[in-house]
């Protein structure tokens, strides 16, 4: 069983639709959890950071942590074609900084 | 500004022709890390720095190499590319230790091509 599983996609939305993404992981020891982005030609970017289970929004995006599970999501509300991108999930337990990461979403928001 | 900086951004090379790509951030990490990434793989981790004079094997490390003689650089090595090592790289750094920032800061990649 891989560390982090994600979906590929790719994922085609209208414009101002919600987009849910999500992966599962196997290793219980994750507390560190994120969401970057990562535009054509570019590095990722970090996203959201979230630190054990909850919620946690800013603006537009909500990330999702539920540790029981071992499920995290983002939601990304009144999506806009700026959010065409790949959205990869990371997470770590903490100590060596080590993350590691699901295979990333590709996500088009059509106009 | 803030910022992980690698060079080059395009390289194509012939096999065995030994190369280095440059990595150096502004932000006074301790962390560095160097990663490759693949249709269908994702990310994978080649080698990682703690801080100057550590670093360590990530999962995919045959073929590279790694020094961190200062803090703010880490340069990537191929002794002797294969094509099989044509990929998007990038380096990567961030904070060492506690809740403050485990994310990390990315590069724009290098992509090699090696024929």
């Amino acid at each position: 069983q891989k560390e982090v599983e994600q979906d590929p996609g790719p994922l085609s939305v209208p414009e101002g639709a919600i987009v849910s993404l999500n992966c599962t992981y196997s290793n219980s020891a994750f507390q560190y959890f994120m969401w970057y982005r990562q535009y054509s030609r570019k590095g990722p970017e970090l996203l959201m950071y979230t630190y054990s289970s909850g919620n946690k929004e800013d603006g537009r995006f909500t990330a999702q942590v539920d540790k029981s599970s071992k499920y995290i999501s983002l939601f990304i509300r009144d999506s806009q074609p700026s959010d065409s991108a790949t959205y990869l999930c990371a997470m770590s337990k903490g100590g060596n900084n080590r993350l590691a990461f699901g295979k990333g979403n590709q996500v088009v928001v059509i106009p | 500004e803030a910022q992980v900086t690698q060079n080059p951004r395009y390289l194509i090379t012939v096999t065995g022709k030994k190369l280095t790509v440059t990595c150096s951030q502004n932000m006074n990490h301790e962390y560095m890390s160097w990663y490759r990434q693949d249709p269908g793989l994702g990310l994978r981790q080649i080698y990682y720095s703690m801080n100057v004079e550590v670093t360590d094997k990530g999962d995919v490390p045959e073929g590279y190499k790694v020094s961190r003689k200062e803090k703010r650089n880490f340069p990537l090595i191929l002794e002797s590319p294969s094509p099989n090592q044509t990929s998007l790289y990038f380096c990567a750094s961030s904070f060492v230790g506690g809740r403050r920032n485990y994310g990390y800061t990315f590069g724009s990649g290098t992509r090699l091509t090696v024929v």
